[in-house]
């Protein structure tokens, strides 16, 4: 079973409809973040989150919100779903023991909002 | 503003030739430098690091990189291209001011027969 998994891995959606995309992880991993990548634009940084209680903006936070339910699940939400927010979304998991250990990716999710 | 920089959307090389990846990059402070590769329709992995010490690097899949303060880069090798090799590979930096990394655009590998 994959140590970091994405749910769901392909949606379609239209302009203003919330949606939730999940993150769960069975590494044991205290740190996780949420990316989204665009063609040419490599990855950006949405939130990460060092444990349950820390949360942290990214690069581009705006129109998007998480959630840390557990240790191993992190969901991101998009409150109001525009077409730029198109784009794959990947989910990643690190140890907290520093910010040069290796993180670790789910498979993405490939959003479409039309 | 700091920044990674990938020369090149696209390497195109031969089964068999030597494969070059350049990334030049920012930062204020002596950096953490990474290689992370994107098979088709995956999840990017770790290929290599740079921390601290010797600066060159070796990773997995017979790819190394050699770190270049003068140059401010930290371009990836292997000697021999193996069909297997395409991919989109992603140079990153830690971000000074949140530790976090900034990444590249990243440089799609093409592999010819």
């Amino acid at each position: 079973d994959a140590d970091v998994t994405q749910t769901p891995r392909n949606r379609i959606t239209k302009t203003g409809k919330r949606i939730m995309l999940e993150c769960s992880q069975t590494k044991g991993h205290d740190r996780m973040y949420w990316y989204r990548q665009d063609p040419g634009l490599g990855l950006r940084l949405i939130y990460y989150s060092f444990d349950v209680k820390d949360i942290n903006k990214g690069e581009i936070s705006d129109g998007y919100s998480v959630s840390r339910q557990a240790q191993a699940k992190f969901s991101l939400s998009l409150e109001s779903a525009i077409p730029n927010q198109t784009a794959l979304y990947f989910c990643a998991t690190s140890e907290g023991t520093g910010p040069y250990n290796e993180q670790f990716f789910g498979p993405g999710t490939r959003l479409t909002v039309l | 503003a700091q920044s990674v920089t990938q020369l090149g959307s696209h390497v195109s090389v031969s089964e068999g030739a030597l494969v070059l990846l350049r990334c030049n990059y920012s930062s204020s402070v002596p950096p953490y430098l990474f290689w992370y590769v994107q098979y088709p329709n995956q999840g990017l992995q770790l290929l290599l690091k740079y921390t601290t010490g010797a600066t060159l690097v070796k990773g997995i899949n017979g790819f190394e990189a050699e770190f270049k303060k003068s140059e401010t880069s930290f371009h990836l090798t292997k000697p021999s291209a193996h069909m297997s090799d395409a991919a989109e590979y992603f140079c990153a930096v830690i971000r000074d001011s949140n530790y976090q990394l900034i990444w590249g655009a990243g440089t799609k590998l093409i592999i010819k027969p």
